[in-house]
């Protein structure tokens, strides 16, 4: 089955506490993305990733890392969450950009206490 | 810079009321792309639609229509006899061909239909 896959689905951590957010797509994507999800702020890009090795920002990345080594995987680094970081994220993946249609992975719930 | 609006923060109605769903965007593109997702109480967020900017028929799916308009930057989603299970929170979200932009969403409309 065609699938964007996240882990963990729920998160609770503390301030501080580095963690990472996987995704995985197996699709043979190329493009891929983070978003975060806030009530009354829609979903807002964080990074995104053209291809292996490529990465660039998106409206929102204070504060997050990603790294693209394999096509298929593209996790979500928070070095030192803070509380304003919890939110809903989703990944999603797309064949070459934006332009074409992104399917979004099943969100991963994040609490920073 | 690319912007979508959804004014419309919360929409109730009742079961086989049609409701429409209204998207404005902005632009500074001739050519882009425009979406909808629908994202159910239980989270997920499911593509529903894809159009171009040089495609201006509207589209019928089922219960779900859409009519996009360039004239008025508008993009909206009508869904006919509404039913309980549709109630969700729907996007729309705008990206521009040029480079590689970001895809931008508005802050969404949700929809309660009832019984």
């Amino acid at each position: 089955e065609a699938q964007v896959t996240q882990n963990p689905r729920y998160l609770i951590t503390v301030t501080g506490k580095k963690l990472t957010v996987t995704c995985s797509q197996n699709m043979n994507h190329e493009y891929m993305s983070w978003y975060r999800q806030d009530p009354g702020l829609g979903l807002r890009q964080i990074y995104y990733s053209m291809n292996v090795e490529v990465t660039d920002k998106g409206d929102v990345p204070e504060g997050y890392k990603v790294s693209r080594k394999e096509k298929r995987n593209f996790p979500l680094i928070l070095e030192s969450p803070s509380p304003n970081q919890t939110s809903l994220y989703f990944c999603a993946s797309s064949f070459t950009g934006n332009r074409e249609t992104q399917y979004f992975g099943p969100g991963t719930r994040l609490l920073v206490l | 810079a690319q912007k979508v609006t959804q004014a419309q923060t919360e929409i109730s109605v009742v079961e086989k009321e049609d409701v429409t769903l209204d998207c404005v965007y902005e632009t500074r593109d001739t050519t882009y792309y425009l979406f909808w997702y629908k994202q159910p109480p239980s989270g997920e967020l499911v593509f529903l639609i894809r159009r171009n900017s040089f495609d201006e028929q509207n589209e019928i799916s089922g219960r779900y229509s859409w009519n996009f308009q360039k004239s008025t930057s508008s993009f909206n989603f009508t869904i006919t006899a509404s039913q309980v299970v549709d109630s969700a929170v729907y996007f729309c979200a705008l990206s521009e061909a040029l480079g590689y932009s970001t895809l931008t969403f508005g802050k969404g409309t949700m929809l309660l239909v009832s019984p």
